[in-house]
């Protein structure tokens, strides 16, 4: 099982530019989420899906879009990036639904730099 | 608001001492807690979980938690830290949305070093 696979690893964009990160889980999970983790601020939710079709915002989703393509697969977007999107990108997936007695699986992160 | 606190930003201990990460949140239900470790470049590994029953918890590598609902606390200890232990400490918590899932919010992290 590969579980949580993101792409791509390392990323350098221009101000401006834009591009979609790709999040990808075959746990067959219903839940999937996008974090930003930047240096002394921890983890911080930008979008969660709850399943196919539905996406909510979290604590920091301006500047971003996502996409929920099918249940494995859940997209983030920058439209036009600003360097104070520099930061470590997580996917995680999770089977919470109707109960929380149950773990975020997290990818290996996409690191973005804007410059 | 809810939230996740992790007093400690830093903590260096010496291999074989012992080792408490503290926590703290802010919930008014029942809560489901996680510890999850990040070695450096890696992603984010479950260490152990507490979602009810017994308030001690026993995760992997040796870890162990413990629940207290009075304290609003979910310390993570280990009795005898080994080198390999450096890494960064992230206590999270899951709380229900309106769509009918869960959401993690997670503390700013506790990173350890250890001295050999």
């Amino acid at each position: 099982n590969a579980g949580v696979t993101q792409t791509p690893k390392f990323q350098v964009l221009k101000t401006g530019q834009s591009m979609t990160l790709q999040c990808a889980q075959d746990m067959n999970h219903n839940s999937m989420y996008w974090y930003r983790q930047d240096p002394g601020m921890g983890l911080r939710l930008i979008y969660y899906s709850a399943s196919e079709g539905t996406t909510d915002k979290g604590e920091v989703p301006n500047g971003y879009n996502v996409s929920r393509l099918n249940k494995r697969e859940f997209s983030l977007r920058l439209e036009s990036a600003a360097p104070s999107q520099t930061s470590v990108y997580f996917c995680a997936s999770s089977e919470a639904w109707g109960t929380g007695n149950t773990e975020a699986f997290f990818g290996q992160g996409t690191r973005l730099t804007v410059v | 608001a809810q939230s996740v606190t992790q007093p400690d930003i830093h903590i260096t201990v010496s291999e074989g001492a012992s080792l408490e990460l503290r926590c703290n949140y802010s919930y008014g239900a029942t809560p489901y807690l996680f510890w999850y470790v990040q070695s450096p470049g890696q992603g984010l590994q479950l260490l152990l979980k507490y979602f009810s029953g017994d308030t001690l918890v026993q995760g992997i590598k040796g870890f162990e938690a413990e629940f207290k609902r009075s304290q609003s606390s979910f310390n993570l200890r280990k009795p005898s830290v080994h080198w390999s232990d450096a890494a960064e400490y992230f206590c999270a918590v899951a709380l229900p949305t309106t769509s009918g899932t869960y959401k993690y919010i997670f503390g700013t992290g506790t990173r350890l070093k250890v001295l050999a």
